[in-house]
């Protein structure tokens, strides 16, 4: 069964400080692996798409990684900031279908000022 | 942000009684999802569309029905509403199919509670 697991659930760090978000995904056949944020009350929004020959890709102070050997992916945030604080989902789905995405639970992240 | 309107943002209602949801698109794109949200899920998906009058089941599709007569509209009814309905519903957007690289876009979302 595709899954993805991602880690910590939740996260509070103070401004300016940086983190770093895990997933681990369990998804055959790979086609990509991609990372929304979702504010609260809000739609999820992508931050970044990376196919298998990807293993860093960056947004701003938002950098992707993918280490498709291990099946993981981590999000490094670098001098965090208030508007950061939302949940971050991470999404792998099997190649080639309309219906196969398979989302994380997310990260909650807090940044206090 | 991509044109997606859903409607209506919150709603009420009673157990028993039909619910429509409605998405619609200012984008022209092909594919169309209909997703929930619940605390300690993931997205998980309902329906999606891959054309006018294409539709197709996803992870969580019982008791709810779809309909798309126009590229740009994307209905969700809930026929007789239960308290397990209960949840946010989100509706995607994509130019090509989601499984691919094409990018996911995402409505504000439905609030629905059944009492």
């Amino acid at each position: 069964k595709n899954q993805v697991e991602q880690s910590p659930q939740s996260l509070i760090i103070l401004e300016g400080k940086n983190c770093t978000l895990q997933c681990n995904y369990t998804v055959s056949p790979f086609s990509n692996l991609r990372w929304y944020k979702q504010d609260t009350g809000r739609g999820p929004v992508s931050l970044t798409i990376m196919t298998f020959s990807e293993n860093t890709k960056s947004n701003g102070r938002y950098t992707a990684t993918l280490d498709a050997d291990t099946k993981q992916s981590s999000l490094h945030i670098t001098a965090s900031q208030l508007s950061d604080s939302a949940s971050y989902i991470c999404v792998a789905p099997p190649g080639g279908g309309a219906d196969g995405l398979t989302f994380g639970k997310g990260t909650h992240l807090i940044i206090q000022p | 942000d991509a044109g997606i309107t859903q409607s209506p943002r919150h709603k009420v209602t009673e157990t028993g009684t039909p619910v429509t949801l409605r998405c619609h698109q200012t984008e022209n794109h092909r594919y169309m999802y209909w997703y929930r949200q619940d605390p300690g899920h993931g997205l998980r998906l309902i329906h999606y569309s891959y054309g006018v009058k294409d539709t197709d089941k996803g992870e969580v599709s019982d008791g709810y029905s779809v309909s798309r007569s126009k590229t740009e509209d994307f209905l969700l009814t809930l026929e007789s509403a239960t308290s397990s309905q209960t949840s946010v519903y989100f509706c995607a957007i994509s130019e090509i199919a989601g499984g691919n690289t094409g990018e996911l876009f995402f409505g504000e979302g439905s609030r629905l509670t059944v009492l």
